[in-house]
């Protein structure tokens, strides 16, 4: 069965310190990949996505993300975290084969905490 | 900004109440989406829409109501909800593919009573 893990609960990190959030998944197929980003009180917002080609992804707000197949990860990664940055990350695949194609499956998520 | 919008922004309501949550977007998606979210959860899947019609229910209780009006609109009508349907109720929407991500509106806040 298709799963996403997100090792990490919660992370806290300095402003201006590099960031690395975790995600490993399990699928027999090539997946699609998604980043997505909740600010408190808000809906979610796609950082990136991953189909296929070029496996270092760039997104929205400096955000990058690459996609090892060897090791099922697609960690994403900042260079410079600013204090707005603080929230919670999810990460997902799809589509959902042998079931409901539509259908994300979400990472448990880690929430970002970022010290002045 | 938020391309999928969704009303209202907060709800309260009683267990015997009928309400309703609206969501729209103008994006030419045809594929709308419900999902349930718990504090520090993911969101989880309630329905689908594709094409205007019910795609998947994932075994929702009946006192979630769908509907589609249009390929602009989603509503969820509630009734008779209980204390563990408070959540942040969360819409969205994407190309009917399954490469297309998904853009989400902000939700509503739901607080049965």
């Amino acid at each position: 069965a298709q799963s996403v893990t997100q090792p990490d609960i919660h992370i806290t990190v300095s402003e201006g310190a590099s960031l690395e959030l975790r995600c490993n998944y399990s699928y027999g197929a090539t997946p699609y990949l998604f980043w997505y980003v909740q600010s408190p009180g808000q809906g979610l917002q796609l950082l990136l996505k991953y189909f296929s080609g070029d496996t270092l992804v760039q997104g929205i707000k400096g955000f990058e993300a690459e996609f090892k197949r060897s090791q099922s990860s697609f960690n994403l990664r900042k260079p410079s975290v600013h204090w707005s940055d603080a929230a919670e990350y999810f990460c997902a695949v799809g589509p959902n084969y042998g079931g409901a194609t539509n259908k994300l499956i979400f990472g448990t998520g880690t929430l970002l905490a970022v010290q002045p | 900004d938020t391309e999928v919008t969704q009303t209202p922004k907060h709800l309260v309501m009683g267990m015997t109440n009928k309400k309703s949550l609206k969501c729209e977007q103008h994006m030419g998606h045809r594929a709308m989406y419900w999902y349930k979210q718990k504090a520090k959860k993911p969101p989880e899947l309630m329905f689908v829409y594709s094409y205007e019609k019910l795609s998947i229910n994932e075994s929702v209780p009946s006192r979630f109501s769908p509907e589609c009006p249009n390929s602009s609109l989603l509503n969820l009508h509630l009734h008779a909800l209980q204390p563990e349907d408070s959540a942040l109720y969360l819409c969205a929407s994407s190309q009917e593919a399954v490469d297309q991500p998904q853009h989400f509106g902000d939700g509503t806040r739901l607080s049965i009573l």
